[in-house]
């Protein structure tokens, strides 16, 4: 069983839309993550939430929203997509807030013509 | 601002030979750093954290060192093996993981 798991793998979309990227972990952790990795292959975080509670909030576009139905999930939504929002984004957790050893899904990576 | 950096953007060695790392980090002190591997269309995989009170750690052929005088950490990989191609992260971070930040990291290749 996957540990970290992200859906869709790949998304290609139009600017303007609305659009979401899934996340769940099986691995019983209270933190989960939203990561992006641009062109450049930096890895920067965006969210970071513990037992469904926001910690992290970098300085990200209010047009991104986190949301996390349970501590096992944490969606990313993103509306009016732009052209610069085109990268790879990852899903992460770990056992608690101390960011030791995350563990990251496998990513999607967002296209946007 | 912190600022951290990995020796370079690609390293080349022989296969059989160790591979050696380099993160350094500015303006901050972290309480430990972690390194992780990135292959090519995967998300990070963890291998190594040493805390600040470590000078060093082992793994398999992994090596990790922590110098919090040189604000530095060094990634040893020993009788390197065309499979240890990849990219290696690393990420100093302070207590409670506040500051957790990747470093830009270093792609290496292993050569048969």
């Amino acid at each position: 069983d996957t540990a970290v798991s992200q859906t869709p793998k790949y998304l290609v979309t139009q600017m303007g839309n609305d659009k979401s990227i899934k996340c769940e972990q099986n691995l019983g952790h209270d933190t989960m993550y939203w990561y992006k990795q641009d062109s450049k292959k930096f890895l920067k975080i965006m969210f970071s939430y513990n037992n469904k509670e926001l910690i992290i909030n970098e300085t990200v576009p209010n047009r991104f929203s986190p949301k996390s139905p349970d501590k096992a999930h944490l969606n990313l939504h993103i509306n009016s997509l732009e052209l610069g929002d085109s990268a790879v984004y990852f899903c992460a957790s770990s056992q608690d807030a101390t960011n030791e050893k995350l563990f990251f899904g496998s990513g999607t990576q967002l296209s946007v013509l | 601002s912190q600022k951290i950096e990995q020796n370079s953007e690609a390293l080349n060695i022989q296969e059989g030979k160790t591979a050696t790392l380099t993160c350094n980090y500015t303006n901050y002190s972290p309480a430990y750093l972690q390194w992780y591997r990135q292959d090519p269309g995967r998300g990070p995989v963890f291998l190594l954290l040493i805390r600040e009170n470590e000078k060093e750690k082992r793994k398999e052929r992994l090596k990790v060192t922590f110098d919090t005088t040189l604000k530095q950490s060094l990634f040893h990989i020993t009788a390197s093996q065309p499979a240890d191609s990849a990219t290696y992260l690393c990420a100093p971070t302070t207590d409670y993981g506040q500051n957790f930040v990747f470093g830009p990291g270093t792609r290496l290749s292993v050569l048969p």
